[in-house]
């Protein structure tokens, strides 16, 4: 089994729409999540760390499913900015390193 | 800051040539990543060092590879001989390494920042 998994997309939507992503991870203990962003041709920058009582920025939401072991990333209002990919990123328990999804493809168009 | 610096940005080489990736991390980061991005395989780890000493190198490939961090603002990642099949993304990170990972409101740790990559192509 995977240890971080996501649906690849990629998920077409029009701007203004609303877009959910989720990833689910392997390992009940997990204790950090991120979701990172990644531009065409870039290195993947950090989009928002996942707190555990779920957290907003702005257009983001990101909340946390422990029982479930999974995560989600929210995007409302989509910007033509926003198409990306958009890596789930774990970190395990007792380990300083990044596990990283393969990703989610997001294309807004006008 | 200017961030996790790598070089070269490019690097077109033949099979068998020696290939030398080079990253700057973020001063005052303690802790330095390796990492190779393909369509197929997505980002893998390859290694990582914290206070330049290689912590996890599980994730290198096989003996062709080779990293080392003489001093805290310095790394390398050495392919030798090279293949086709190595050709991929290079990716360096660095962070702060926190003790005692968790979740906590408000704080977020071990945050890794990327360099922005080697597009490597061996032919």
């Amino acid at each position: 089994r995977k240890e971080v998994e996501q649906d690849p997309g990629p998920f077409n939507v029009p701007e203004g729409a609303t877009v959910a992503f989720n990833c689910t991870y392997s390992n009940s203990a997990s204790q950090s999540f991120f979701w990172y962003r990644q531009d065409c041709r870039k290195e993947p920058k950090l989009l928002m760390s996942v707190y555990s009582s779920g957290n907003e920025d702005g257009r983001f939401t990101a909340q946390l499913n422990r029982a479930s072991q999974y995560i989600s990333l929210l995007i409302r209002d989509s910007k033509l900015s926003d198409s990306a990919t958009y890596l789930c990123v774990v970190i395990f328990s007792g380990y300083s390193t990044l596990t990283f999804g393969k990703g989610t493809m997001l294309l807004v168009s006008p | 800051d200017a961030g996790v610096i790598q070089s070269p940005r490019h690097e077109v080489t033949e099979m068998g040539q020696e290939v030398t990736l080079r990253c700057k991390p973020i001063s005052g980061h303690n802790s330095l990543f390796w990492y190779r991005q393909t369509m197929m395989r997505g980002l893998e780890l390859l290694i990582y060092f914290n206070n330049n000493v290689p912590i996890d190198d599980s994730g290198m490939p096989e003996d062709r590879f080779s990293a080392k961090m003489p001093n805290a603002s310095f790394s390398t990642l050495k392919i030798q001989p090279s293949e086709p099949r190595d050709s991929a993304v290079y990716f360096c990170a660095s962070s702060l390494r926190v003790r005692g990972v968790g979740l906590e409101t408000g704080v977020a740790k071990n945050i890794q920042y990327f360099g922005a990559g080697t597009r490597l192509s061996v032919l």
